[in-house]
């Protein structure tokens, strides 16, 4: 069945350290590629998407390229700042059998210290 | 613009009991999934509804069930809790149209003592 492994966690940074979180899917066919954000109490917020291959989502300084050889959609900021300081959900959309349902990594915990 | 929003926020319940979650989508959204997040997890999707209907589910029991409204608002029900359903329940709004972004609610804590 389709999934989604998201790097290790916790991640500790200083504010304005370059973040990378690495994120790999399996799935039959090319799913669309999600990161959502949750802060400390909230729900999930959408935070970028890309639907196919070398697309590259990016908002709020952050980017992910989706990398179909790889199977791959690691997120990527230049200048981390310590709102950024949250839980980053990878998720993947393939459709089909699995339609309407989203499939997500386990999380990375990211903190930023000033 | 109104976003996805839960009710209530918190709850309370024993082992056995019954309980219902009630979700309202964005604007102009016709479809609602549910998904369950333990504590340090990612969310699982429970199922979708679209047109009064549960139009797919994923991996959970019978005692999960749920309903769609035709406002397009949304409960769901889980009987005989056990301690194990002890989450964050998340619901999330789409457009039939554009299943795959899904946009979602701040969740309703269930707590099972």
């Amino acid at each position: 069945g389709d999934s989604v492994t998201q790097m290790e966690g916790p991640v500790t940074l200083s504010e304005e350290a370059f973040l990378t979180i690495n994120c790999t899917y399996t799935a039959t066919g090319y799913p669309s590629l999600f990161w959502y954000v949750q802060y400390p109490g909230e729900g999930l917020q959408l935070l970028l998407k890309a639907t196919k291959a070398d697309d590259k989502g990016s908002n709020k300084g952050f980017e992910a390229t989706y990398r179909k050889e790889t199977t791959s959609f690691h997120l990527e900021k230049g200048s981390v700042q310590v709102s950024d300081s949250a839980v980053y959900f990878c998720a993947s959309y393939a459709g089909g059998t699995s339609y309407g349902k989203l499939t997500f990594g386990q999380g990375t915990i990211l903190t930023v210290h000033p | 613009d109104a976003g996805v929003t839960q009710s209530p926020t918190h709850l309370i319940k024993t082992r056995g009991q019954q309980v219902t979650l009630r979700c309202s989508p964005k604007s102009g959204h016709d479809t609602v999934s549910w998904y369950q997040q333990a504590l340090g997890q990612g969310p699982q999707f429970i199922f979708q509804y679209y047109e009064e209907e549960e139009r797919q589910r994923g991996n959970f029991p019978d005692r999960f069930s749920g309903h769609q409204f035709p406002n397009y608002s949304s409960e769901l029900n889980v009987n005989a809790l056990l301690l194990g359903d002890s989450a964050l329940y998340l619901c999330a709004s789409s457009f039939g149209g554009s299943m795959e972004t899904q946009y979602f609610g701040p969740g309703t804590r269930l707590l099972v003592l």
